[in-house]
């Protein structure tokens, strides 16, 4: 069984610029979480969706935005980067859509804002 | 705000000795727990998880705390081996209510264990 897949894994962008990643959640997981990962800072809960509806944000910008798709698959996306953007960012998927969590987390993806 | 914390940044044991990490929260609404545990390059991976209405889980070498009271949780790795060493996480989230894929995590403890 695929885990969560997330593309791309490293990537270099510069102050202004935009990006957009994409994570592919387990197959017949529904709930696909987001966390951006700095150090020091632990995992920060960005956003959750579940049948491709945000339930759930954490404290973040407008900046930061996602979505998901029909098969679940989903993006989240980071506009007018800054310099503080520099982090791994987590994707998760999990089959319980509430209650007990356990996510599975992809690999992440590295980005660094230049 | 940080409603869970893990106060040691990094802990050193040598290999077959007891490792014991721990976590403290202060939001009592949190009613369920997880350990993660993460090597360099890769998402974190599940290890261990308790409810509230416990206050001991065992999976192997690994046995989860809770003491509600206290708001603390440890994590037990006995005997501790050197591919354990990585950075432990400790979630907490609120299980009853619309947490909806919202753990919050403590910063991490980076243990390393000597053969």
């Amino acid at each position: 069984k695929a885990g969560v897949t997330q593309t791309p894994r490293y990537l270099i962008k510069t102050r202004g610029q935009q990006v957009t990643l994409s994570c592919s959640p387990i197959s017949g997981h529904r709930s696909v979480s987001w966390y951006q990962q700095t150090p020091g800072q632990g995992l920060q809960f960005l956003f959750e969706y579940f049948s491709e509806t945000q339930r759930n944000k954490g404290n973040f910008p407008g900046r930061f935005s996602g979505r998901q798709f029909s098969n679940s698959r989903s993006e989240m996306n980071v506009s007018t980067l800054e310099l503080g953007d520099s982090a791994l960012y987590l994707c998760a998927s999990s089959l319980n859509p509430t209650g007990a969590n356990v996510l599975t987390f992809g690999a992440g993806s590295r980005l660094t804002v230049l | 705000d940080q409603q869970v914390k893990q106060n040691s940044p990094s802990l050193s044991v040598q290999e077959g000795r007891i490792s014991i990490l721990n976590c403290d929260y202060t939001n009592s609404m949190f009613d369920y727990f997880l350990w993660y545990k993460k090597y360099p390059a890769e998402g974190p991976t599940f290890l261990i998880s308790i409810s509230s209405i416990k206050d001991k889980n065992e999976d192997g070498r690994f046995t989860v705390f809770l003491n509600k009271s206290a708001k603390h949780l440890s994590l037990h790795i006995v005997p501790s081996q050197p591919g354990d060493s990585a950075v432990y996480f400790c979630a907490a989230v609120n299980a009853g209510g619309t947490s909806y894929g919202k753990l919050t995590f403590g910063q991490g403890t980076i243990l390393t264990v000597h053969p």
